[in-house]
């Protein structure tokens, strides 16, 4: 079945630390793969996204993210965290030429001083 | 430019009452999406729209549910009669295009008591 795995359901971070948030997918063609945040009460934000090319994609905020084939990966990482960064964080994938977008149950970042 | 404009931002009902929630997507943007985010969920497409045509409706419960976009600009997703799993976070998107990134509104917050 196809599914998008984000195994952490939380995660605590010191500020100015460094973050990797995972991600896992599994589908048998190439997806085309996101990140989006979520604020509380508002909607998602897009940071990031890979279609094709350079394995290594960067994003708004400082973001990035490397897709990782031989792993089915696409795990979100950023250098420093910074106390506005607290959000729920979603891996969503499309199987190119379908239309919907799959999420995965989200990943709750906070961030402590 | 302009963002996916959601009304209300806030809704309680009672169960077996109706409701409906109304969007205005990204000016040019053909493609809509409604999804349904349960707390502690990710996101999951309810039905989603190519101009005023529906392309997939597969998730949604239509003995309940329903939506349109008559003009294939703003849509309505309507709920007759809700029941208590309903209650939920009713999250409309927009995008250029089938595939292309989704641009979420903040979201309509539904409780049912």
């Amino acid at each position: 079945a196809q599914s998008v795995t984000q195994p952490d359901i939380h995660i605590t971070v010191s500020e100015g630390a460094s973050l990797e948030l995972r991600c896992n997918y599994s589908y048998g063609a190439t997806p085309y793969l996101f990140w989006y945040v979520q604020s509380p009460g508002q909607g998602l934000q897009l940071l990031l996204k890979y279609f094709s090319g350079d394995t290594l994609v960067q994003g708004i905020k400082g973001f990035e993210a490397e897709f990782k084939r031989s792993q089915s990966s696409f795990n979100l990482r950023k250098p420093s965290v910074h106390w506005s960064d607290a959000a729920e964080y979603f891996c969503a994938v499309v199987i190119s030429g379908a239309n919907n977008l799959f999420f995965g149950t989200g990943t709750r970042l906070t961030v402590i001083p | 430019e302009a963002g996916v404009a959601q009304s209300p931002r806030y809704k309680i009902i009672e169960k077996r009452q109706s409701v409906a929630f109304w969007c205005n997507p990204i000016s040019g943007h053909a493609t809509l999406y409604w999804y349904q985010q349960i707390l502690g969920q990710g996101p999951k497409l309810l039905i989603q729209f190519q101009n005023n045509g529906v392309v997939d409706d597969s998730q949604l419960p239509k003995d309940r549910f329903s939506a349109e976009r008559l003009k294939g600009v703003d849509s309505t997703l309507k709920i007759q009669p809700a029941k208590l799993e309903d209650s939920a976070v009713y999250l409309c998107a927009s995008s250029l295009g089938q595939s292309q990134p989704q641009h979420f509104g903040d979201g309509t917050r539904l409780s049912i008591l």
